[in-house]
């Protein structure tokens, strides 16, 4: 069964204070690893997909790597406004192209 | 990015009684539409894969005649929640995979429906 893993579940932060959130995963055969964004009351945004073990990318303040058994978000120098919930999400490469969730790290940015 | 978009964002109902939830791709077409649920601050769990002009796809464990998803057309898909108790209310939100253009294979969200029963 493919299950993610996210951790931690909550990280504080102080505003600049660089850190990493870890996403780790088993899935038989991997098709795609997906980052999203989601603030209290909406839907999930998303971020990133990530195909391949070594591949990276990066939008703002924010980069994306991969490996065969997990993903890192690293957030640099956050900002107040990056305070959210992130969620990781895997999809297989057979069958359905359903998502399977991590349940997410509540991200806050004090000033 | 693509657009997804959900409606009633909140609906209250009473126990017993139906509610409809639309979930409408704006600027694409998706053959196939996903349905989740989350419970606070818990994580999204897929209830069922909607194909146009077929059944829906159900998640082991959610009721088929409870949770009734139509996807008549390549831009809407509805979940009907049918004689909705309490123990339904939770945060409903779909999504549509756009597989054109620039966002090929990107699974884009809506907005969220909120469905309170009393």
């Amino acid at each position: 069964e493919d299950q993610v893993t996210q951790s931690p579940e909550a990280l504080r932060l102080q505003e600049g204070e660089s850190s990493s959130l870890n996403c780790s995963y088993t899935v038989s055969g991997l098709r795609g690893l997906f980052w999203y964004r989601q603030d209290p009351g909406k839907g999930p945004e998303f971020l990133f997909t990530l195909y391949s073990a070594g591949e990276e990318k990066e939008k703002e303040r924010l980069k994306a790597t991969l490996t065969k058994k997990e993903s890192f978000l690293h957030i640099t120098a956050p900002k107040p406004e990056d305070s959210a919930t992130y969620l990781c999400a895997v999809q297989a490469r057979q069958g359905a192209q359903k998502l399977v969730f991590g349940q997410g790290t509540r991200l806050t940015i004090n000033p | 990015g693509a657009v997804v978009s959900q409606h009633p964002s909140r609906v209250i109902c009473k126990s017993g009684t139906s509610v409809k939830i639309e979930c409408r791709s704006l600027d694409f077409q998706a053959t196939t539409m996903f349905w989740y649920r989350q419970f606070p601050k818990q994580s999204l769990m897929l209830m069922a894969t909607s194909n146009e002009g077929s059944k829906a796809t159900y998640e082991q464990g959610v009721e088929k005649d409870k949770f009734l998803i139509n996807h008549a057309s390549l831009t809407l898909s509805t979940l009907t929640v049918t004689s909705a108790h309490p123990e339904d209310s939770s945060f409903y939100i779909c999504s549509a995979r756009d597989q054109s253009g620039a966002n090929t294979g990107e699974l884009f969200f809506g907005e969220g429906s909120r469905l309170t029963v009393l």
